[in-house]
């Protein structure tokens, strides 16, 4: 297995305009979870679906974010319109039943 | 009061010493315990989970004390390759999510 996918690794925008990052989890794992690292802050927990649906939400900063996992396979997390403040790398985290939470390579995201 | 606290560090050691790091945190109903590794600009990476009696793996020993919300993390023998920054992650009864604290730096030196 490839492990988690992210896309992209790097992503450069605009201050105002649309971002979506993207994962694949790892065939078999039922539990994702989307963390924001800064260092200010550290890892946060943004949101995490259980089953493709979404348990907890309450990471999620404001209302110019939104995550869905419309499948087993795939999960998006879309600022829109993103802000500078939004700089900061965005990891992917998958888990089986019984395992360790295995993260993707996550996606360095800068809003000038 | 965040929910998990460590000593951001740096924590410079030479090779061979030995080095511990401490985390606290604050939910008393916090289940399971781990610490994690992460390397300059990569992903976090479980290193081993921290079990009530203690537990070691080679030159790591973690243990727990949950009376007084305290886990830390023993390395002996360090090596330059442990040059990394280390985190202490608990996960809460009934929720799959995991918390991290921010980080305890750790540099090996030559």
């Amino acid at each position: 297995d490839a492990g988690v996918i992210q896309s992209p690794r790097h992503e450069v925008t605009e201050m105002g305009q649309e971002v979506t990052l993207r994962c694949k989890p790892i065939s078999g794992h039922n539990s994702l979870f989307w963390y924001r690292q800064t260092m200010m802050r550290g890892l946060e927990l943004l949101i995490y679906f259980n089953n493709n649906v979404p348990i907890d939400d309450s990471g999620m900063p404001e209302d110019r974010f939104s995550a869905k996992m419309p499948n087993a396979s795939f999960s998006t997390l879309k600022i829109q319109p993103s802000e500078p403040r939004d700089s900061a790398v965005y990891f992917c985290a998958t888990q089986a039943l019984n395992t360790e939470a295995f993260f993707g390579q996550g996606t360095r995201l800068t809003v000038v | 009061r965040k929910e998990v606290e460590q000593d951001p560090g740096p924590f410079n050691v030479p090779e061979g010493a030995t080095v511990a790091f401490n985390c606290t945190y604050s939910n008393s109903a916090s289940q399971s315990f781990f610490w994690y590794r992460q390397d300059c600009r990569k992903e976090p990476k479980l290193l081993m989970s921290v079990y009530s009696s203690g537990n070691e793996d080679g030159r790591f020993t973690a243990q727990l004390n949950r009376a007084s919300q305290y886990i830390s993390l023993l390395i002996r023998d360090s090596k330059l390759s442990d040059s990394a920054t280390y985190l202490c992650v608990v996960k809460d009864t009934g929720r799959r999510a995991l918390t991290f604290g921010s980080g305890t730096r750790l540099q090996v030196q030559p």
